[in-house]
């Protein structure tokens, strides 16, 4: 039972454009929600994180949007540049703490110059 | 941001033989530490948390005799691959969790490429 879903696996946008990438959860307990972008042989890097008191938080050009009630996140990268080009991962939690987080299984976005 | 290292970077070892991995916090301390194992082109899958001073806490279907897990310290934790095998090839890669504002943040290590011959 996946309680995080990437859908998509694969999104390519030219550069310049904006760049989305959806996320699901199925877990009413989840209240922290979390982007990472990963190169290859290389670890997740913490990009943006969202708690689920807001529904929306900004960090330069990395925006993450939280519907609760849709159960639904989206990190939004504007403008896509092609160093953004990596595997972007959602993960979910909760704000005690106690839980680790769950990962969806990634979305590889490609820039194109 | 909070830095977590990881050692060695890659590994080559011969089947039988036992590998220890190491995940450190650099700037910060961290009760808990997590373990994963990605395949390639497949999520992060957790193994283990693990928690300092007390026995980390496995997944199911990860065994715990196989995967040593020891968090000496609130900056240190080893990960033992004992008796490895070829299908214990892979990319293993730690987090920290750092607590702020009420929040928890895991930073990742930079990962360990295991090749078992």
């Amino acid at each position: 039972d996946q309680q995080v879903k990437q859908n998509s696996p694969s999104l390519s946008v030219q550069e310049g454009r904006i760049s989305i990438l959806n996320c699901d959860y199925t877990n009413s307990m989840f209240d922290y929600f979390l982007w990472y972008k990963k190169y290859p042989a290389e670890g997740p890097t913490f990009l943006i994180s969202i708690s689920s008191i807001k529904d929306k938080n900004e960090d330069g050009r990395f925006t993450v949007f939280l519907n609760k009630s849709a159960k639904h996140l989206s990190l939004h990268i504007v403008p896509s540049q092609p160093g953004d080009s990596a595997v972007y991962f959602c993960a979910a939690s909760d704000l005690s703490g106690n839980t680790p987080l769950v990962f969806g299984k990634g979305t590889r976005l490609s820039v194109i110059a | 941001g909070a830095v977590v290292s990881q050692h060695p970077s890659w590994v080559i070892c011969k089947s039988g033989t036992s590998v220890k991995i190491e995940c450190r916090s650099l700037d910060f301390q961290a009760t808990t530490m997590f373990w994963y194992r990605q395949f390639p082109k497949q999520s992060l899958m957790l193994m283990a948390t693990s928690n300092e001073g007390s026995k980390a806490t496995y997944e199911q279907g990860v065994e715990k005799d196989k995967f040593l897990i020891n968090h000496a310290s609130l900056t240190l934790s080893t990960l033992t691959v004992t008796s490895a095998h070829p299908e214990d090839s892979s990319f293993y890669i730690c987090s920290a969790r750092l607590r702020q504002g009420g929040t928890d943040t895991q930073y990742f290590g930079p990962g360990t490429r295991l090749t078992v011959l």
